[in-house]
């Protein structure tokens, strides 16, 4: 099965400046990756996804970056501000297949004032 | 507005004991799913439903079951609840449309312990 790992667990940034968090899958059939963000005491939510066809994808101040080649992608925030505070987590999932979603271990974004 | 709500919210139970916890969606949806958070582990799932009558087994299915007698509702069960099973347990939602990712829409959470 898919297995996708995420680094680094924990990552604070002085506000204004970027924060990247990278994930590697492992199954080369995924070919769908949201990143899901969780606030405190609350679900995920989605907040950005990237189908394989694409290299790139920007919406406002957040990107996901996608290398096939290499099974991995990363989530990149610009001008962090404190409502970017929170755990991310990366998925890969393989469209065509059976719905499930595998996730990564989490990042804890920490912006400091 | 729709919403995917869970109860309780917070639980302590007892070693042994069985608990339910419950999922409740007014999207319509005819995908849902249940997962556990860990720290370390992220999320990991459970058991999943694409239907009424439908149930399948996750990655970590091992002392829970459930059923899904309506579209609305999917009860996670804890058979004999562990220690091991003190969590965060999430419920999720999505459409059910062949082939193409449908965005899975989470609850609140349940914080459940297990002394």
């Amino acid at each position: 099965g898919e297995n996708v790992e995420q680094h680094p667990s924990t990552l604070s940034v002085q506000e204004g400046d970027s924060a990247v968090i990278k994930c590697t899958y492992s199954d080369s059939a995924s070919n769908y990756f949201p990143w899901y963000k969780q606030e405190l005491g609350k679900g995920p939510q989605l907040i950005i996804d990237i189908r394989s066809n694409v290299g790139e994808k920007k919406d406002q101040r957040i990107a996901v970056t996608l290398n096939k080649t290499a099974k991995h992608f990363s989530l990149h925030i610009t001008e962090t501000q404190p409502e970017d505070s929170a755990v991310y987590f990366c998925a890969a999932y393989y469209e065509f297949g059976n719905e499930k979603l595998t996730f990564g271990t989490g990042t804890r974004l920490t912006i400091i004032p | 507005d729709a919403e995917i709500t869970q109860s309780p919210r917070h639980k302590i139970t007892e070693t042994g004991r069985q608990v339910t916890l419950a999922c409740h969606q007014t999207w319509n949806h005819n995908n849902m799913f249940w997962y556990r958070q860990d720290l370390g582990h992220g999320l990991r799932l459970i058991h999943y439903s694409y239907g009424v009558q439908d149930t399948n087994k996750g990655e970590v299915s091992d002392g829970y079951s459930v059923s899904r007698s309506n579209t609305e509702d999917l009860p996670l069960t804890l058979e004999s609840a562990a220690s091991s099973q003190t969590s965060v347990y999430f419920c999720a939602s999505s459409e059910s449309t062949s082939g193409l990712y449908n965005e899975q829409f989470f609850g609140p959470g349940t914080r459940l312990t297990v002394l």
